[in-house]
């Protein structure tokens, strides 16, 4: 069953780095998945798609501080020189036949 | 510059039904997939179903398949989700969101990343 796992909360510093993962189900590690960031009170904002190779395309407007990484089955959202607008609930998305997932989010807190 | 703008917050009372639409600009309205998705107070988002306008392609989540009907009107550029039998646990922000489509296993297109969202409708199912 193609399932994406978040953890539920993460934190960092203003002005550090911090890594987002997204983990693809085992026997899906290939798919391709996207991230979404949804600031408070907010509706969701797509950041990029992220291949099975490593290449990604952004969405208008989001800035080079957001990039991504690959290992295996995991998807990594990497966020740097943090901002407190940062701070923010993000979301995998995979999709497959007839189906689309949601990892269930991940709440960002800028210290 | 897409844009997806939904309509207003609605107040339901229990058993009855909803229809929230989204207008589409920017872009060619049958190139892309619409997507429903629902966020619950305090909850993730949830993937309720999917529509390809050029297609003629719909797809439901199975939670939904009995009580969601999608839509589209190509000449107004505007899509539609109705949601029938509501309930109290269906209370949620409903958003629709624009993207991308890909040829499936099943020799359907089907949706695939989301890359644009709409503002989100509030529903608020009470008696």
């Amino acid at each position: 069953q193609l399932v994406l796992a978040q953890s539920p909360s993460a934190s960092a510093s203003l002005g550090a780095s911090v890594k987002l993962t997204c983990t693809l189900t085992s026997g899906h590690s290939t798919y391709v998945i996207a991230w979404h960031q949804q600031q408070p009170g907010k509706g969701p904002r797509y950041l990029m798609k992220f291949n099975s190779d490593g290449s990604h395309s952004k969405g208008d407007g989001i800035p080079d501080r957001f990039s991504g990484s690959i290992s295996g089955a995991e998807r990594h959202l990497i966020i740097s020189s943090l901002q407190s607008d940062d701070e923010a609930d993000y979301y995998c998305q995979t999709w497959d036949t007839g189906i689309v997932i949601f990892g269930g989010g991940t709440k960002l807190t800028v210290l | 510059q897409v844009q997806l703008v939904q309509s207003g917050a609605e107040v339901k009372q229990p058993e009855s039904s909803v229809k929230v639409s989204c207008k589409a600009s920017g872009g060619t309205f049958n190139n892309y997939a619409i997507s429903w998705v629902r966020q619950a107070p305090g909850q993730g988002l949830e993937w309720m179903g999917g529509i390809i306008p050029i297609a003629g392609t719909i797809h439901y989540a199975q939670k939904f398949q009995d009580r969601v009907t999608l839509t589209t009107d190509e000449s107004t550029s505007t899509a539609y989700m109705e949601l029938s039998s509501l309930r109290s646990e269906d209370t949620a922000v409903y958003f629709c969101a624009r993207g991308e489509y890909f040829f499936g296993l099943d020799s359907y297109y089907n949706v695939g990343p989301i890359t644009n969202w709409g503002q989100g409708t509030l529903v608020t199912v009470s008696s």
